[in-house]
């Protein structure tokens, strides 16, 4: 399995602050996604990556991936009570088998305080 | 609204007896796939589908089974619950296997 591992596993900032998570996998991949998870509902995706791109924004949203190191990072700039949750990253593999299916790690849970 | 709906949102259920989550999306989309999630252990695969008729395992295939004559329903059938089974499902679906995932609200499952 090529699940990915998420760090930290848990994380407390204040609003306004940035939080960054970062994902650690094992083996070659077609595309990094990251979802998010409000308390016990449905994953919620959030931005796709693919292997031959280095950086992608969206909104207040920032990933890297660096294929050598195998690893991406999630940074929330200027981050809202709205944004705790959990997030996860997950990887598509490179061929037509482990294309089949995303793997996903464990997750970050990110607390936003007042 | 593009949704992927499952149902029951709770069940609780004895030992043994078979029960059906049932999962349907209106995107037209040709992937689905279930999940469940346990605590520190992310989202595990049990099964998916590349389109109709056509199913393959995930990670975590026993004890479940699926099918897929619609392209829209994917079910999930516990022949025979057990309580190792208590989970949180989620069912999801996409273009393809490589594409973004969209879920459903989950179906939270415990088994006495």
């Amino acid at each position: 399995s090529q699940q990915g591992e998420e760090d930290p596993q848990a994380l407390s900032i204040q609003e306004g602050e940035n939080a960054t998570m970062n994902c650690s996998y094992k083996t070659s991949i077609n595309n990094l996604q990251w979802y998010r998870q409000n308390s016990g509902r449905g994953l919620v995706h959030l931005i796709l990556i693919r292997s031959n791109e280095r950086e992608k924004h969206s909104g207040r949203l920032r990933v890297t991936l660096d294929t050598s190191k195998k690893s991406s990072s999630l940074l929330i700039t200027a981050s809202r009570a709205a944004d705790t949750a959990s997030y996860f990253c997950a990887t598509a593999g490179p061929g037509p088998g482990t294309a089949s299916k995303l793997t996903f790690g464990t997750g970050t849970r990110l607390q936003v305080t007042l | 609204e593009a949704q992927v709906t499952q149902n029951p949102r709770y069940l609780i259920t004895v030992t043994g007896k078979k029960l059906t989550v049932t999962c349907s999306q209106n995107m037209n989309h040709e992937y689905m796939s279930w999940y469940r999630q346990d605590p520190g252990l992310g989202l595990r695969q049990i099964y998916y589908s590349m389109n109709v008729e056509v199913t393959d395992k995930g990670d975590v295939p026993e004890g479940y089974k699926v099918s897929r004559k619609e392209k829209r329903n994917f079910p999930l059938i516990l022949e025979s619950p057990s309580p190792n089974q208590t989970s949180l499902y989620f069912c999801a679906s996409s273009l393809s296997g490589l594409s973004p995932l969209h879920f459903g609200n989950g179906t939270r499952l415990t088994v006495t």
